[in-house]
């Protein structure tokens, strides 16, 4: 079974600049997330999906990020305009419903902002 | 709202010294408690975890934890480190199901170092 892929994994832009990343989670599962991990810190929910669906995107800066999730599959996240505090690890993570279920992690992308 | 703290930034041990990392939580009602493990450039990988039942759960790569309410503690234990458990550990509280959202708050991570 083929795991959560992100890609790019690695990602360095100046600030005021825009990015996205992108998501395939794992096939069959339902819900999708994606957090942010800033260096020393452990990873925060920025946003949750139910196949298309948002269910959480209490933490979500939406005066500057923002995702989607086509089709209930696939899912990016784009910031616009970036600041330097947004340079951290954004990791993705899928599971088969919004239960107790595992939630299984991508590899992540690693930004920096200059 | 929930929260997770993880008192020890690092630990440093020597392979085959036994391992305990702490881990407390704060949570209004029975918790749901996670243990995850990242190794350098990688993504989180679920170790174990406690819905109710036994509070002694079982996880892989030969990790257990330890549910205790009174103390609100989840603390996670080896018996025998390899040096193949370096990595940051992360513990992690999650809403119970039945509401809007079911979520994960995770602590800030403790950094394992393992001397030859």
């Amino acid at each position: 079974e083929a795991g959560v892929a992100q890609s790019p994994r690695y990602k360095i832009i100046e600030k005021r600049q825009s990015v996205a990343f992108w998501c395939n989670p794992i096939s069959g599962h339902a819900t999708l997330y994606w957090y942010q991990q800033i260096l020393g810190q452990g990873p925060k929910l920025l946003i949750q999906f139910q196949n298309n669906g948002v269910v959480d995107d209490s933490q979500l800066p939406k005066d500057r990020f923002s995702a989607e999730r086509l089709k209930g599959v696939d899912s990016t996240l784009k910031i616009q305009p970036a600041k330097l505090e947004d340079s951290a690890v954004y990791l993705c993570a899928s599971s088969p419903d919004r239960g107790l279920e595992t939630q299984y992690f991508g590899p992540g992308t690693r930004l920096l902002v200059l | 709202a929930q929260s997770v703290t993880q008192p020890d930034i690092h630990i440093t041990v020597s392979e085959g010294a036994s391992l305990e990392l702490r881990c407390n939580y704060s949570y209004g009602a029975t918790p749901y408690l996670f243990w995850y493990v990242q190794s350098p450039g990688q993504g989180l990988q679920l170790l174990l975890k406690y819905f109710s039942g036994d509070t002694l759960v079982q996880g892989i790569k030969g990790f257990e934890a330890e549910f205790k309410r009174s103390q609100s503690s989840f603390n996670l234990r080896k018996p025998s480190v390899h040096w193949s458990d370096a990595a940051e550990y992360f513990c992690a509280v999650g809403t119970p199901p039945g509401g809007s959202n079911y979520k994960l708050t995770f602590g800030k991570g403790t950094l394992l170092t393992v001397n030859p």
